[in-house]
């Protein structure tokens, strides 16, 4: 089993583009999250999803939206780049009970 | 809402040694979890150690151990034997139970991480 895979790895966007950060699971878990993490800090969460079809914002969802279609998957889309979105993103899934599995981050550079 | 709070920002320990990460955290709630997560250069998230509310005993996870003391929201990491791999961020996080009938959704609330130094 994979886990949790995220892509891409690293990326550079200039002011004003936009993306989509994949995430994929087969852990076959109902929760789904996307974190950010900004230097030097903790994870602060963007969104989340408790099953397909179901999200809804976290802390900071300003300048991103995410939807879920299947259990497997749960895009992150960046509109409108901004350099303040400059940081690492995280997807973690989980059940109801219990910890968080995370994927292996994306670096995202706005300039 | 819940906060985190890690009044460490680094810390460092010869190898072989004891060191112990310090975490507090704020709640109203009387169900939740607890972990510690460490962060290698890889940035790779790996759960260290996790810890249940209702649980009076203590978690160890071989060299991991942690004093948790649920009236003062204390959360203490202590790392035996410290080894050159064990250098690396450490986060404490809370996760409310999902079931609550809050909003939380079992969302992860962060510290601000403490940095390990391991001097061999």
């Amino acid at each position: 089993n994979a886990g949790v895979t995220q892509t891409p790895k690293f990326r550079i966007l200039k002011i004003g583009q936009s993306m989509t950060l994949q995430c994929t699971q087969d852990m076959n878990h109902n929760y789904m999250y996307w974190y950010r993490q900004d230097p030097g800090m903790g994870l602060k969460l963007i969104y989340y999803s408790v099953g397909a079809g179901i999200t809804d914002k976290g802390e900071v969802p300003n300048g991103y939206n995410v939807s879920r279609s299947t259990t497997e998957d749960f895009p992150l889309r960046l509109e409108l780049a901004a350099p303040s979105q400059t940081s690492v993103y995280f997807c973690a899934t989980g059940q109801n009970f219990g910890e968080q599995y995370f994927g292996p981050g994306t670096r995202l550079t706005v300039t | 809402a819940q906060t985190v709070t890690q009044s460490q920002p680094e810390m460092s320990v010869q190898e072989a040694e004891t060191v112990t990460l310090s975490c507090t955290y704020d709640t109203s709630e009387s169900d939740y979890y607890l972990f510690w997560y460490k962060q290698p250069p890889s940035r790779q998230m790996i759960l260290v150690i996790r810890q249940e509310a209702y649980k009076q005993q203590n978690a160890t996870e071989n060299r991991f151990s942690v004093n948790f003391q649920k009236a003062a929201k204390s959360f203490s990491l202590k790392i035996s034997d410290s080894q050159l791999g064990d250098a690396a961020m450490y986060f404490c996080a809370y996760r409310s139970e999902p079931n609550a009938g809050g909003t939380s959704y079992g969302k992860l609330t962060f510290g601000q991480g403490t940095i390990l130094t391991v001097h061999p």
